[in-house]
């Protein structure tokens, strides 16, 4: 079983198109993420979540929203895309919100044509 | 401010050869170092990972140096193979961060 999904893995869109992405983990954790990697690989914190409530959210466009429904899943909504949006973006779960393993999804490759 | 500097960018090694690859840190109240593996197309995975009340940990042919007092830590990958090609990345969090600081990653290609 995958410890952490996301869905779909890949995503072709044109700007000023809506899309989501959503992100289950089975490992009972209590905190979930969303990082977004650049062209030139660079891994950076979107939002985080522990048990369903916003502890994070690292200055991100008011276009990207993120929804947790229940501390297993973790879904990201993107309004009114933009070129710049292009990026591969990973879904991530820790035990707690402490400093512990972060287990990552296999990643979503966004790109805005 | 980039709270985890990684070099090199890329490392080109022979196989069989040492790889290293270092950090360094600005936060004296970080107290958990990741050390992350990337295949093409796949999440980051955790490979090894240390806390800063030892100076050493290793895991059959990873180890990690860590050096306190110059807020510095590596990965060292012995006996390096073709299967160890991968992009690999540093992070540092704490307690209070809930969050990990990742450095820039570092492209490890390992030549037959």
């Amino acid at each position: 079983d995958t410890a952490v999904s996301q869905t779909p893995k890949y995503l072709v869109t044109q700007m000023g198109n809506d899309k989501s992405i959503k992100c289950e983990q089975n490992l009972g954790h209590d905190t979930m993420y969303w990082y977004k990697q650049d062209s030139k690989k660079f891994l950076k914190i979107m939002f985080s979540y522990n048990n369903k409530e916003l502890i994070i959210n690292e200055t991100v466009p008011n276009r990207f929203s993120p929804k947790s429904p229940d501390k297993a899943h973790l879904n990201l909504h993107i309004n009114s895309l933009e070129l710049g949006d292009s990026a591969v973006y990973f879904c991530a779960s820790t035990r707690t919100a402490m400093n512990t393993e972060a287990f990552f999804g296999q990643g979503t490759r966004l790109t805005v044509v | 401010q980039q709270q985890v500097k990684q070099s090199p960018q890329s490392l080109i090694v022979q196989k069989g050869g040492i790889s290293i690859i270092n950090c360094a840190y600005e936060n004296t109240a970080f107290d958990y170092f990741p050390w992350y593996q990337q295949f093409p197309g796949k999440g980051p995975a955790l490979l090894i990972a240390i806390r800063p009340d030892v100076s050493e940990k290793k895991e059959g042919r990873f180890t990690i140096s860590f050096n306190k007092s110059a807020k510095q830590f590596s990965l060292h990958i012995m006996d390096s193979q073709p299967g160890d090609s991968a992009t690999y990345f540093c992070a540092a969090t704490g307690s209070n961060f809930n969050k990990f600081y990742f450095g820039s990653g570092t492209k490890l290609n390992v030549k037959p």
